[in-house]
């Protein structure tokens, strides 16, 4: 069965310090995945998806199926970052999502 | 569009009470998803549904909880009876239904268990 591991609970960093959240996931197959982020007082909502390579807020993922690893980085951390993160993982072209158990991210000024 | 609208936003029952949590989806989408939010477990998906139909249900942790899809624009959680450890708070998502697209979520249930 497909598993996404988030190892972090809370990931506390300065503002302009570089940000990294973990996601590590568990799928024999060609996975898709997803970042998702929650901001204080907001729905739940779509970050940015491993199939677009793309840039989003300055952050960027990159899946590396060597390692499993689906990585949310940005080099320099603003206040307006600060949000709950969570990893989710696709499988077999399905509409199904497994996620993460989330990363509560606080920038501190 | 209003987006994913759910009802009530807050709940506070006592336990052995039934409850009933509903969603109106995103007009058009013609994919629905229960999921249950917690500090310890995270985001877990209940249940999702395909054009009305229940497609994947093995989230659901128990006969105490059922789901339904009477139509495109409507469904309902039901978990009954409710206990203490259901305090959770419970998004309804909708999607477009095709291959890896984007989930929109409702604002969230907060529902207590007292």
């Amino acid at each position: 069965a497909q598993r996404v591991t988030q190892p972090e609970k809370l990931l506390s960093v300065f503002k302009g310090a570089p940000v990294e959240l973990k996601c590590n996931y568990s799928y024999s197959g060609s996975p898709e995945l997803f970042w998702y982020v929650q901001y204080s007082r907001q729905r739940l909502q779509l970050l940015l998806r491993h199939i677009s390579r793309e840039s989003i807020k300055g952050f960027t993922a990159d899946l590396n199926k060597g390692e499993t690893s689906f990585h949310l980085k940005k080099p320099f951390a603003q206040e307006e970052d600060s949000a709950m993160y969570y990893c989710a993982l696709s499988t077999g072209g399905g509409n199904k999502l497994t996620f993460g158990t989330g990363t509560q991210l606080k920038v501190e000024l | 569009d209003a987006g994913v609208i759910q009802s009530p936003r807050h709940e506070v029952t006592e336990m052995g009470q039934e409850v009933t949590l509903r969603c109106k989806p995103i007009s058009g989408h013609n994919s629905l998803f229960w999921y249950r939010q917690t500090m310890m477990r995270g985001l877990e998906l209940l249940i999702y549904f395909n054009n009305n139909v229940p497609i994947d249900d093995s989230g659901m942790p128990e006969d105490r909880f059922s789901a339904k899809m009477p139509n495109a624009s409507f469904s309902t959680l039901k978990i009954q009876p409710s206990e203490p450890r259901d305090s959770a708070v419970y998004f309804c998502a909708s999607n477009a239904g095709t291959t890896y697209n984007e989930q929109f979520f409702g604002p969230g249930t907060r529902l207590t268990v007292l």
